[in-house]
């Protein structure tokens, strides 16, 4: 069955360390997109990427960075880790067969110490 | 700037209840997705609304998409507490944001017994 996993699920790490937050789809879609979600700001995206080699900032994009080589994966990066950046990461695909339709990743839980 | 708004934020109900969650948008648009999430969970899709006039129901809900109002409504027909959750809508740009969806900012619904 297609899925979209991430990981690591958990991660801890330390201010100033780069940390890459991994996203993989076997949908097939040609859309992907990294969220946080915080308390009270609900979902903000932060990067998306319409097909290799594209890739758009976000409403929150600053600090973050991302790449897009081949079809199936959009990893995350975080340059220099800050404590702000603490937050649940989502990511997400969709494709035109989905009518656009966002599916889910589980998450990653990221700590910034 | 594409704006999306639910109201209510929070939501306690009864069982057995019915009551309406509403999503209002400030451009136009005529695709709307609603999205459920339980506490610490991913987010799982709904509903997908692609039309004025758009009517889908599962079950207890059943989402409706008015797109000269900017409008959609979730509504809720004899809670159960198994609904419980935190319910999102969320717009798609259209134009060159195709595919990029704009959320609310959640509605956390609570079923007392």
């Amino acid at each position: 069955d297609a899925e979209i996993t991430q990981s690591p699920r958990h991660k801890i790490t330390e201010t100033g360390r780069q940390v890459t937050l991994a996203c993989h789809q076997t949908w097939n879609h040609n859309n992907m997109f990294w969220y946080r979600q915080d308390l009270g700001h609900g979902l903000r995206l932060i990067h998306y990427s319409y097909g290799v080699q594209d890739t758009n900032k976000g409403e929150v994009s600053d600090g973050y960075s991302v790449s897009r080589s081949n079809t199936e994966d959009l990893p995350l990066t975080l340059e220099s880790a800050a404590s702000s950046q603490t937050s649940v990461y989502f990511c997400a695909s969709s494709g035109v067969r989905s009518s656009y339709e966002q599916y889910f990743g589980p998450g990653t839980r990221l700590t910034v110490t | 700037e594409l704006k999306v708004e639910q109201n209510p934020l929070f939501l306690s109900m009864q069982e057995g209840k019915n009551y309406t969650i509403y999503c209002n948008y400030s451009t136009t648009s005529d695709r709307l997705y609603w999205y459920r999430q339980d506490p610490g969970k991913s987010l799982e899709s709904l509903f997908v609304l692609l039309s004025n006039g758009a009517v889908k129901q599962e079950g207890r809900l059943m989402a409706s998409l008015d797109t000269k109002a900017r409008l959609s409504t979730l509504h809720i027909t004899a809670a159960v507490h198994d609904l419980s959750a935190t319910y999102f809508c969320a717009v798609d740009g259209g134009g060159t944001s195709y595919g990029k969806l704009t959320f609310g900012q959640g509605t956390i619904l609570t079923v007392h017994p």
